[in-house]
């Protein structure tokens, strides 16, 4: 297996513009995280999706923020209008069945940088 | 709510010298302990965890951490440290009846020659 897919690796963008950062799980993993990690904030959990369905999105920081999983392979995370606070590096995850004590596989991560 | 501390944000060791980690957590329930590993520019891997039982607990590369609940406590250790050892680690917690994560602050492990 590929191990959990992230797309793009790098993006730079200007203030105002929508940014869309893709994921794609490992193949029969049911759970789907996208974390956010900054110098200030460490590594923070902004929603996660459960059989596609999300299920807890209280760490998505406001309405500019906003997070789909159409099917079982494939999730996105976009930002509109992006701001020059939202430059981090964003992480996708995905586990298999109860990910409370089961391992979460990382992607490799989007740096996105607004200007 | 439950919250993790890794006290040092950074640790230089020399290459073959031992090294830990340290970690503590705050929880009024159970919880489930790990230590992920990030390598530059790649996302976080799992070293190990703790779920029950033996409260020592061997990961990979030559890890291992011991669980001390009187202490609230879940410390990293490695006898011989090698430069390939150089990433930043991160402790975790999530409660048994959460599916959330919570990470530390990450501690920089640099060996040097």
């Amino acid at each position: 297996d590929a191990g959990v897919i992230q797309s793009p690796r790098h993006e730079v963008t200007e203030m105002g513009q929508e940014v869309t950062l893709r994921c794609k799980p490992i193949s029969g993993h049911d759970y789907l995280f996208w974390y956010r990690q900054t110098m200030m904030r460490g590594l923070e959990l902004l929603i996660y999706f459960n059989n596609n369905v999300p299920i807890d999105d209280s760490g998505m920081p406001e309405d500019r923020f906003s997070a789909k999983m159409p099917n079982a392979s494939f999730s996105t995370l976009k930002i509109q209008p992006s701001e020059p606070r939202d430059s981090a590096v964003y992480f996708c995850a995905s586990s298999f069945s109860d990910p409370s004590y089961n391992e979460q596989f990382f992607g490799p991560g989007t740096r996105l940088t607004v200007l | 709510a439950q919250s993790v501390t890794q006290l040092d944000s950074q640790v230089p060791v020399f290459e073959e010298a031992p090294v830990e980690l340290r970690c503590n957590y705050s929880s009024s329930v159970s919880v489930y302990l790990f230590w992920y590993v990030q390598y530059p520019n790649q996302g976080l891997q799992l070293l190990l965890k703790y779920l029950s039982g033996s409260t020592l607990v061997k990961g990979i590369n030559g890890f291992e951490a011991e669980f001390n609940k009187s202490q609230t406590s879940f410390h990293l250790r490695k006898p011989s440290v090698h430069i390939s050892d150089t990433a930043e680690y991160f402790c975790a917690v999530s409660e048994r009846s959460s599916y959330k994560l919570i990470f530390g602050s990450g501690t920089r492990l640099l060996v040097r020659p």
